[in-house]
């Protein structure tokens, strides 16, 4: 049901740079901003990143995001044990397709 | 520091009504230009965008979810509500509500808890 594709899992070494990657379309990413959040097990989502690739504050400067034509990236870097977690894109679509989600990433820290 | 709280029957059953509150505390409900949305996840899966209600009243809803969602506010009590007819056992999830804000958005920046509701007999 997701339209936004992400690929199911990612995994680095403590200290290692992570890039997850989520692929849409000309009727969601490609027109508006990218999202990204974080869930940490057993947790509610919070917001990662925002319009592209902006921090709310006390989100560190390790999470970074990136948007070029219908594709978004996050990128983590300095990876973390406290960075294993689900990881969603979202975007809100055009002709009233609502706020739509990626599939999800599982990051492990090996 | 804005804090949100779903509340209501964590079963249901099946054809009947789902009807989820949430709380919202720290702020007003109608103190910016917030949008309150519902978000649900089912069991072990992703994440799923049900609809909100903007600060001025309007709403917008999942396509796929239109015709049996209705989202509502009580500015009175600083609460929105979900309704959701005629549920099946595809409705079991954890429901979250959630603040928006801006347009464009700046991001779904809180969340509640989430509350579990079963749809079952």
């Amino acid at each position: 049901q997701s339209v936004l594709s992400q690929p199911s899992s990612a995994s680095g070494t403590p200290g290692q740079r992570v890039t997850i990657s989520c692929s849409g379309s000309s009727s969601n990413i490609g027109n508006n901003f990218v999202y990204w959040y974080q869930q940490l097990p057993g947790m509610a989502p919070q917001l990662l990143i925002y319009r592209n690739d902006q921090r709310p504050s006390g989100v560190p400067d390790r999470f970074s995001g990136s948007k070029s034509g219908t594709s978004a990236s996050l990128a983590i870097s300095g990876l973390r044990s406290e960075d294993e977690a689900d990881y969603y894109c979202a975007a809100w679509g055009d002709n009233l397709a609502g706020y739509v989600f990626g599939t999800g990433t599982k990051v492990t820290v090996l | 520091q804005m804090h949100l709280q779903e509340s209501g029957p964590g079963l249901v059953k099946p054809s009947q009504t789902l009807s989820l509150s949430c709380t919202v505390s720290g702020g007003s409900i109608n103190s910016g230009y917030y949008y309150w949305n519902w978000i649900r996840q089912h069991p072990g899966k992703g994440l799923e965008w049900i609809g909100y209600i903007s600060y001025s009243g309007s709403t917008y809803y999942n396509p796929s979810l239109e015709s049996r969602v209705i989202i509502s506010v009580d500015t009175s009590k600083d609460q929105f509500s979900l309704r959701l007819s005629s549920v099946t056992a595809a409705d079991t999830a954890v429901y979250y509500c959630v603040r928006d804000q801006g347009s464009p958005s700046y991001g779904m920046d809180v969340w509640g808890q989430g509350t579990t509701v079963i749809v079952s007999s």
